[in-house]
């Protein structure tokens, strides 16, 4: 099986840099993924780690290290529209999508 | 890019009655599907998988009786809760995937048993 921790709550205001963390652990594991959820919606994919190393993708950053199970997400120049919760989700055997606890993430002014 | 159609997007149900909920890939062939739950403030738990033409495989805990899964076409995954109780109200959320192209989120499903 899987089990991928994150923080519960994280806080900054808007402008700033925030980095969301994600430790896991599995049986199988080829990549993770990130994904931003609001509230009553389907969760919006955001990144992907295959390798080791980091990916950007506009204000976006994703962050992978096998060797430590660890990775994180990466969101500069906080909008008050990023907040949100955010799962990271691993990919494994059987091509399932396995998510993390997520974190809730507000944007203050 | 990929879209996934979740129907209904709410339903509200008397205990005891059954629903359905439907999931498609519009402009793909999802070889498989992943369906979700999600209790508020909660993760999407992963309920059961299935891949087209074959029997779902149910993650440990779901009951397949209960929460019945059909995927009788490329674009077309059913997820039916049976004798639906309150502890059943939550958010359900297909995914399909295309071999290679990553994963496609419906919109989900409010249920809320009553």
């Amino acid at each position: 099986g899987q089990s991928l921790e994150q923080p519960s709550e994280v806080t900054a205001v808007e402008g700033a840099i925030v980095q969301i963390n994600c430790t896991y652990q599995t049986s199988g594991f080829y990549g993770l993924s990130w994904y931003q959820q609001h509230d009553g919606g389907a969760p919006t994919f955001l990144s992907y780690n295959g390798l080791d190393g980091l990916e950007e993708t506009g204000r976006f950053s994703s962050f992978l290290s096998r060797s430590d199970s660890y990775g994180y997400l990466l969101l500069q120049e906080l909008q008050m529209k990023d907040s949100a919760s955010y799962f990271c989700a691993a990919t494994g055997g059987g091509n399932k999508l396995t998510f993390g606890t997520g974190t809730q993430l507000k944007v203050e002014l | 890019g990929a879209v996934v159609s979740q129907h209904p997007s709410r339903v509200i149900c008397k205990s005891g009655t059954s629903v359905k909920i439907e999931c498609r890939s519009l402009d793909f062939q999802a070889t498989t599907m992943f369906w979700y739950r999600q209790f508020p403030k909660q993760s999407l738990m992963l309920m059961a998988t299935s891949n087209e033409g074959s029997k779902a495989t149910y993650e440990q805990g779901v009951e397949k009786d209960k929460f019945l899964i059909n995927h009788a076409s490329l674009t077309l995954s059913t997820l039916t809760v049976t004798s639906a109780h309150p502890e059943d109200s939550s958010f359900y959320i297909c995914s399909a995937s295309e071999r290679g192209h990553g994963y496609t989120f419906g919109s989900g499903t409010r249920l809320t048993v009553v």
